[in-house]
């Protein structure tokens, strides 16, 4: 079975900072791995993806996340964090030649001034 | 630009009273989605549609129903809602069933029971 874990509820961090949001995930075969963010009264909107290759990718508003198939994670991180990152944030991943997504139970992120 | 839309933004309807909610896209994607999200917890997939091919969920309640008249459209029908049905009603699409493919979501629908 498919599932992904966000270990933090709740992640704080200082304006200017780099921020790490972590996830793990278990499934059958090569995972394909997505980040989304979800701001207050909104949708999600898709950040990142790995599908296959370099285990570092970059996605939107400087955000990049790391694929580390022995440790099974997939973390999302930035160098430095804006106040307007302040959201919630949700792993989610798929296997191959699966359909179904399953999301991890989302992860809040507060950036202090 | 092209996107994911949800009418209305918030919903209020009494205990019992059908409510339709509507989603359109402009992406001309195949599949669409509905997802139930609570509390800002992970969305909870209702059922999909790939084309015209309905797949509902196993553990989505028989209250739920939808259509997908065209392409463009899809509906989520509440038939008789109760109050544990309160909730953001989300509507995503993606280009085709591949598993590589991200999703893109509309900005919900709030739903409120009376």
């Amino acid at each position: 079975a498919q599932s992904v874990a966000q270990p933090e509820d709740q992640v704080n961090v200082a304006e200017g900072n780099p921020l790490t949001v972590k996830c793990t995930y278990s499934v059958s075969g090569n995972p394909y791995l997505f980040w989304y963010v979800q701001y207050p009264n909104r949708g999600l909107q898709f950040l990142l993806k790995y599908i296959t290759g370099d285990n570092l990718v970059k996605g939107s508003y400087g955000f990049e996340a790391e694929f580390n198939k022995s440790q099974t994670s997939f973390h999302l991180k930035k160098p430095s964090a804006l106040v307007s990152d302040s959201a919630l944030y949700f792993c989610a991943v798929r296997a191959t030649g699966g359909f179904k997504t399953i999301f991890g139970a989302g992860t809040r992120l507060f950036v202090k001034a | 630009d092209a996107m994911v839309i949800q009418n209305p933004r918030y919903q209020v309807t009494q205990f019992g009273k059908p409510v339709t909610l509507s989603c359109s896209q402009t992406l001309n994607h195949n599949v669409m989605y509905w997802y139930q999200q609570k509390s800002s917890q992970a969305p909870k997939l209702l059922f999909h549609y790939y084309d015209k091919d309905f797949n509902n969920e196993a553990d989505t309640p028989d209250n739920f129903q939808s259509r997908r008249p065209n392409t463009s459209f899809c509906f989520l029908d509440i038939r008789s809602p109760g109050l544990g049905d309160a909730a953001m009603y989300l509507c995503a699409t993606s280009r085709d069933k591949l598993s590589n493919q991200p999703q893109h979501f509309g900005d919900g629908t709030r739903l409120s029971i009376l």
